[in-house]
């Protein structure tokens, strides 16, 4: 099956500092990754569409500028949360559709973060 | 925008016993229903998923049922084992272009021994 991978698994910072989390298709070149964010008990909440080569999509009411996603290569997309704050802590997912197998999405083991 | 409902937010059942968990969506042009088993602290993993030209779907213990009409779909687990005890979440998305998935808020099912 399709591997994606994300680092860090988890991540501890102080507020106003800047975060950056990585998702990897390992063995699959994925042009569209999703970002998710996932409050404790809570379902998923897809925050933004990354295409290979261009800029994301972000879903409605996410920040796109404190929210930076870059997806340079066919296998890495990643996710600049900026200037975070406690409120920013959060499980963040990523996950990634095969070319040509339209529908499913293979997800990351997830990065928490904390925000002191 | 889709909007996925689902129910119960929580399911508590014996060894052996049936679970079923029921989603509605809002968008008749979605046609791709997908549901996930998450573990406390661990990604989603896919465990059966359904598109709009078939009613239903089974893979052992596991059935998906889908009613295009009503926008109902449903998960259905018998036999159920103190493993299947995570959250289940449904999805939808309308294939071509990105295929968002839209989740449901999740259900905790308990699998009580």
């Amino acid at each position: 099956g399709a591997v994606v991978s994300q680092h860090p698994s988890w991540v501890i910072c102080k507020s106003g500092t800047s975060v950056k989390i990585e998702c990897r298709s390992l063995d699959f070149q994925a042009t569209t990754m999703f970002w998710y964010r996932q409050f404790p008990k809570q379902s998923l909440m897809l925050m933004a569409t990354s295409n290979e080569g261009s800029k994301a999509t972000y879903e409605q009411g996410v920040e796109k500028d404190k929210f930076l996603i870059n997806h340079a290569s066919l296998t890495l997309s990643t996710l600049t949360v900026t200037s975070a704050h406690p409120e920013d802590s959060s499980f963040y997912i990523c996950s990634a559709r095969i070319p040509g197998f339209a529908d499913t999405q293979y997800f990351g083991p997830g990065t928490r973060l904390t925000v002191l | 925008g889709e909007n996925v409902e689902q129910h119960p937010s929580t399911l508590s059942v014996q060894e052996g016993d049936s679970a079923v968990i029921k989603c509605t969506y809002s968008d008749s042009a979605s046609n791709y229903f997908p549901w996930y088993k998450q573990e406390l602290g661990k990604r989603p993993q896919l465990i059966i998923d359904i598109r709009s030209n078939v009613g239903e779907k089974k893979d052992q213990r596991i059935a998906v049922t889908l009613n295009k009409t009503a926008k109902h779909f449903s998960l259905h687990i018998t036999e159920t084992q103190p493993e299947d005890s995570a959250v289940y979440f449904c999805a939808a998305s309308i294939s071509g272009g990105y295929n968002k998935l839209i989740f449901g808020a999740g259900t905790r099912l308990a699998v009580h021994p």
